[in-house]
């Protein structure tokens, strides 16, 4: 069955600590991973997508990374302002574009 | 450019009483999805749409129709509303490219079914 995890469910840092993020997956004929950030009360917005394992993406304070079985991403120094939910997705299947979606990372940045 | 708008934002229900939730999106994607979110359950998939006048079942269907009459409109709809279907729907495209494949999302549509 294909499936997506993201550990950790929930994750405090000060302003300025970096970390990392990780979404691990297991599905067959994977077309693409992506991240999203939602904020509460509001749709998941788009951030990154990775094609191919060793694939880098860059925005920010934001760098999204991707292996074989999961992928990071990593915040540097992060504000305040990065506080909200980071999901990851698969992009699978032969018929349509199907989406697979992780239950998502609480990031809160405290000042 | 509004992207993709759904329609209503908020809404409650009574047990059986029926609904139709509206997405429409002005970017010419092929692919259109309604999630559901619930707490702890991430983004699931109900149905989804690979064309005009297509629907297909996604991972929680049973509950839900749709219909896809034209490109840029995807309705959801419930028939008899239950309170296991108190959640928040959100409805997607996305382009069947093979590259810049992401999902764009709407703001969502917050249900409560008593």
């Amino acid at each position: 069955e294909d499936q997506v995890t993201q550990s950790p469910e929930a994750l405090r840092l000060q302003e300025g600590e970096s970390s990392s993020l990780n979404c691990s997956y297991t599905v067959s004929g994977l077309r693409g991973l992506f991240w999203y950030r939602q904020d509460p009360g509001k749709g998941p917005e788009f951030l990154f997508t990775l094609y191919s394992a060793g694939e880098e993406k860059e925005k920010e304070r934001l760098k999204a990374t991707l292996t074989k079985k999961e992928s990071f991403l990593h915040i540097t120094a992060p504000k305040p302002e990065d506080s909200a939910t980071y999901l990851c997705a698969v992009q699978a299947g032969l018929i349509g574009n199907q989406f697979y979606f992780g239950t998502g990372t609480s990031l809160t940045v405290i000042p | 450019n509004a992207g993709v708008t759904q329609t209503p934002k908020f809404r409650v229900l009574k047990t059986g009483q029926s609904m139709t939730l509206l997405c429409a999106q002005d970017m010419n994607h092929e692919y259109m999805y309604w999630y559901r979110q619930d707490p702890g359950m991430g983004l699931r998939l109900i149905h989804y749409s690979v064309g005009e006048g297509t629907t297909a079942k996604g991972e929680v269907p049973d509950g839900y129709n749709v219909s896809r009459l034209k490109k840029q409109n995807f309705l959801l709809g419930l028939e008899s509303a239950a309170p296991s279907q108190t959640s928040v729907y959100f409805c997607a495209s996305s382009s069947r490219r093979t590259v810049n494949t992401e999902a764009f999302f709407g703001q969502g549509t917050r249900l409560t079914v008593v």
